[in-house]
């Protein structure tokens, strides 16, 4: 089992409408979650990152947590083509390790 | 202000050579990173440090990969020997350390090995 598991899509959304995007890990003890967006032949951008459960927005992204559930996921308002690209989710493991274990993207794309 | 620097932005090597990555962290940074990214692996850690602590080495794949940090900012990654597989992006992440975990990466080095 993986530690981080994202579907790696392509998940496709009309251009305005909410994407949605899913991330689960296996660390019970993970203890700071982030996204990163990557463009092709670019490197990993942060745009959330979230440290306790419940939501947290940022214009037009929300991360939201459950430690319960283990799952983390962020949400895009208002997708724009622009915002086409992979999304990483990444955790920290294990208690004090600064780390980050990536999953392996979901790539998505808005339509214009 | 400045962001991560890595030099080069892309070096070939034969193999068998040995090739040193630099990578300059956001300035007031104490804590910095290597991941690698390869299309079989994912983004993968290789190391980190912070401040003056030892660094964590868990992720360094063989004894053929080692790093240095000089002075608390810039380090260089070294790879001995390279190998086909040693191929990737490379790259370098810096954050305010302690408390702070948000990473910032640099543009990495894409290493190819023929």
């Amino acid at each position: 089992q993986k530690e981080v598991e994202q579907n790696s899509g392509p998940l496709s959304v009309p251009e305005g409408a909410i994407a949605s995007l899913n991330c689960t890990y296996s660390d019970r003890v993970s203890q700071s979650f982030f996204w990163y967006r990557q463009y092709s032949g670019k490197s990993p951008e942060l745009i959330m990152s979230i440290y306790s459960n419940g939501d947290k927005e940022d214009g037009r992204f929300t991360a939201q947590l459950n430690k319960a559930s283990q799952y983390v996921s962020l949400l895009i308002r208002d997708s724009q083509p622009s915002d086409s690209a992979t999304y990483l989710c990444a955790v920290t493991s294990g208690t004090g390790r600064r780390a980050l274990t990536f999953g392996s993207g979901t790539r998505l794309q808005v339509q214009p | 202000g400045a962001g991560v620097s890595q030099s080069p932005s892309n070096k070939v090597t034969e193999k068998g050579k040995d090739v040193e990555l630099r990578c300059d962290p956001i300035s007031g940074h104490t804590a910095l990173y290597w991941y690698r990214q390869s299309l079989g692996q994912g983004l993968e850690f290789l190391i980190y440090f912070q401040g003056n602590s030892a660094p964590d080495k868990s992720g360094l794949p063989s004894d053929r990969f080692s790093a240095e940090r000089t002075g608390g900012s810039v380090s260089t990654l070294t790879i001995q020997r390279t190998q086909q597989e040693d191929s990737a992006v490379y790259l370098c992440a810096s954050s305010r350390g302690q408390e702070i975990y948000e990473q910032y990466f640099g543009p990495g080095t894409r290493l190819t090995v023929t």
